[in-house]
């Protein structure tokens, strides 16, 4: 089993380029999240996925979008990049609905320019 | 807004010491209470979780809830510096989603 995995590991973009960032898992979790953490500021919840076909909005979303392509799959979007976008995201599985644990990929590091 | 609130440190302690992790929380409604350990540079694993008030013992680490002082603490005994990391306190009702907070950096010296 991988778990949780993340790509790319490391991206550098210019102001207003978009990129997405893709996770996908082989837990058979029903959840999904997409956290950023920014030093000093721990880990803050942008989007999360419930359940396949679902999608809400977590304490920072504005400026990205995700989509839930299917139960293993949940890709975040960033459509105009901006610096204060600069951050480590990871993406996360379980933890909710029964699943004790929240395992958490091995992050990606984003530095726009 | 919900808060989890940990002290950032870094808490120093001699190898083989107990090292003393605190967290409090702001919502009289979460149930479950999550320690997670992350290494620098690598992503967050967890070490232990309690539902209930008291202590619950794994190996050398030790949960402590008290849900009347809305507070929760993980104990390292016999510290190594291998446990040198940060700790992320996390917490959650039954059906939300977890709230972390900013995480204490606990450094071991030999």
């Amino acid at each position: 089993n991988a778990g949780v995995t993340q790509t790319p590991k490391f991206q550098v973009l210019k102001t207003g380029q978009s990129m997405t960032l893709q996770c996908a898992q082989d837990m058979n979790h029903n959840s999904m999240y997409w956290y950023r953490q920014d030093p000093g500021m721990g880990l803050r919840l942008i989007y999360y996925s419930a359940s396949e076909g679902t999608t809400d909005k977590g304490e920072v979303p504005n400026g990205y979008n995700v989509s839930r392509l299917n139960k293993r799959e949940f890709s975040l979007r960033l459509e105009s990049a901006a610096p204060s976008q600069t951050s480590v995201y990871f993406c996360a599985s379980g933890g909710l609905a029964g699943d004790i644990e929240q395992f958490f990929g091995p992050g990606t590091r984003l530095t726009v320019l | 807004q919900k808060e989890v609130e940990q002290n950032s440190g870094p808490l120093s302690v001699p190898e083989g010491a107990i090292a003393s992790l605190n967290c409090t929380y702001s919502d009289r409604g979460s149930q479950s209470f999550f320690w997670y350990r992350q290494y620098s540079g690598k992503s967050p694993e967890l070490i232990m979780f309690i539902y209930s008030n008291g202590d619950k013992e794994d190996g050398r680490f030790t949960a402590q809830l008290n849900k009347a002082s809305q507070y929760v603490s993980l104990l390292i005994r016999d510290s190594q510096p291998s446990d040198s990391a940060t700790y992320l306190c996390a917490v959650s009702s039954v059906t939300d989603k977890l709230i972390f907070g900013t995480g204490t950096r606990l450094q071991v010296f030999p």
